[in-house]
């Protein structure tokens, strides 16, 4: 069965710092992807990026950075220099690659706080 | 760029009665997706559509169905409201050239009261 743990319930810096969540995932699959969602407080969920599981190079956007490790089945997001309006709940999620619907598996979410 | 249409935003209804949720994909999509995301609850995965079947289902109550009809739009009817359905319920869409990435629509909030 495919799982999604998301081990930090609530996190709460400071503007301008660097915080990580964590992401570990359960897949029998060889082929899956990886996910990470923002949700503000407005509701909508905003996508932030895609991972295959055979690409293991970590990607950087702005301040925003991903190590992919498969031989821990992490995923963790780092941000860097924290802003106010990175506060949101963050989730991870999975989806195998083969398969009728390629539905998501979230995990149970960390809710970010930066504090001005 | 067209994004992945839901209607009505927010929705109030009294236990017991009927609600539908429409869903309304990104143009040449053919696969929809429902969850449904309690309070503080991560989305949890209802049931999906390709080219208008039934493609997978989740933990979707009996009381619920839903349909993709040949336009490609979704609508998630939802028969004896129980208080326990408040939630948000997204939709997401996802096509051919995309694949496995997801699409989310901006959300239905409803309030079973």
């Amino acid at each position: 069965a495919q799982k999604v743990t998301q081990a930090q319930t609530e996190i709460s810096v400071v503007e301008k710092e660097d915080v990580t969540l964590d992401c570990v995932y359960e897949t029998r699959d060889t082929t899956y992807y990886l996910f990470w969602y923002k949700q503000p407080p407005s509701g909508e969920l905003v996508f932030l990026i895609r991972r295959n599981s055979f690409d293991e190079q970590n990607e950087i956007s702005g301040r925003y950075s991903w190590n992919f490790q498969k031989s821990t089945s992490s995923f963790n997001f780092t941000i860097t220099a924290s802003q106010v309006v990175d506060s949101a709940v963050y989730f991870c999620a999975l989806s195998e690659a083969r398969g009728a619907t390629n539905k998501l598996i979230f995990g149970t979410g960390t809710l970010l706080a930066v504090q001005p | 760029a067209a994004g992945v249409i839901q209607s009505p935003r927010h929705l109030i209804k009294e236990k017991r009665e009927t609600a539908t949720l429409k869903c309304y994909p990104i143009p040449r999509h053919d696969t929809v997706y429902w969850y449904q995301q309690g309070p503080g609850q991560d989305p949890q995965f209802l049931i999906s559509f390709y080219e208008k079947m039934q493609s997978d289902k989740g933990s979707i109550p009996d009381r619920f169905s839903a349909q993709q009809f040949s336009d490609y739009h979704s609508e998630l009817n939802m028969s004896s409201l129980e208080l326990g359905d408040s939630a948000l319920y997204f939709c997401a869409s996802r096509g051919r050239e995309a694949r496995d990435e997801q699409f989310f629509g901006p959300g239905t909030r409803l309030t079973v009261l």
